[in-house]
């Protein structure tokens, strides 16, 4: 499967802790983003990185979340202190821009969907 | 007021039914369109994007863009219960950078 993979699909974790999620893109993508979804709404868009660099990020991106693309490739995503307003499914889509800057298609994984207790 | 607005449904139809899907948006700055389908607990996968204003045909789906009402439709002809999903609107500025999505429309196509 050449698509966007995602690991763990599912966490359940304690408020308090740390958890990390990862996303591996679709090989020859250059531009990796995160997105929260929670029940019954759309996708919100947290950040966005073009090869390593981190070129955009949300207000919604609070101090207790970081996001690393450190080689260009894998991204990670981390959340400390988790708080039970974290549960949500946390998608990562990947796309190849183009240097024509037109629209490039983003590709989601399938989340993985977390739950703090 | 959120930038996308889309009627979270639930919309129920019976099989062959055309189903209309709509979204309103504030930004008139919005260039790009795109119609997502999502599966429970799956990712979002694109059905149809669509460039400024006019309107693109793919099967039995059909997208409308109306700039000048800040208005965007997927219609669904000769709907099928494997089109039982939630659809998700999403726009781009031109900038090209960040997708803003609707809350998505949970559509049930019943046999």
């Amino acid at each position: 499967d050449t698509g966007v993979s995602q690991d763990p699909r599912h966490k359940i974790t304690k408020r308090g802790q740390n958890v990390t999620f990862r996303c591996d893109p679709i090989s020859e993508h250059n531009r990796l983003y995160w997105y929260r979804q929670t029940l019954g709404q759309g996708p919100e868009f947290l950040t966005y990185f073009q090869n390593e660099a981190q070129l955009e990020k949300s207000r919604l991106l609070s101090d207790r979340f970081s996001a690393e693309r450190p080689k260009g490739s894998f991204s990670t995503l981390e959340i400390q202190r988790t708080e039970q307003g974290d549960s949500a499914m946390y998608l990562c889509a990947s796309s190849l821009a183009q240097s024509s800057g037109l629209y490039n298609e983003q590709f989601f994984g399938p989340g993985t969907r977390l739950t703090v207790l | 007021q959120k930038e996308v607005e889309q009627d979270p449904g639930p919309l129920s139809v019976p099989e062959g039914a055309i189903v209309s899907l709509n979204c309103t948006y504030s930004n008139s700055a919005f260039q790009y369109f795109m119609w997502y389908r999502q599966y429970s607990r799956k990712g979002p996968e694109l059905l149809m994007y669509t460039y400024s204003s006019g309107n693109k045909e793919d099967g039995r789906f059909t997208a409308q863009v109306d700039k000048s009402s800040k208005y965007i439709s997927l219609f669904i002809r000769d709907s099928q219960p494997s089109d039982s999903a939630t659809y998700l609107c999403a726009m781009i500025l031109n900038t090209g950078n960040q997708f803003y999505f609707g809350t998505g429309t949970s559509l049930t196509v019943i046999p």
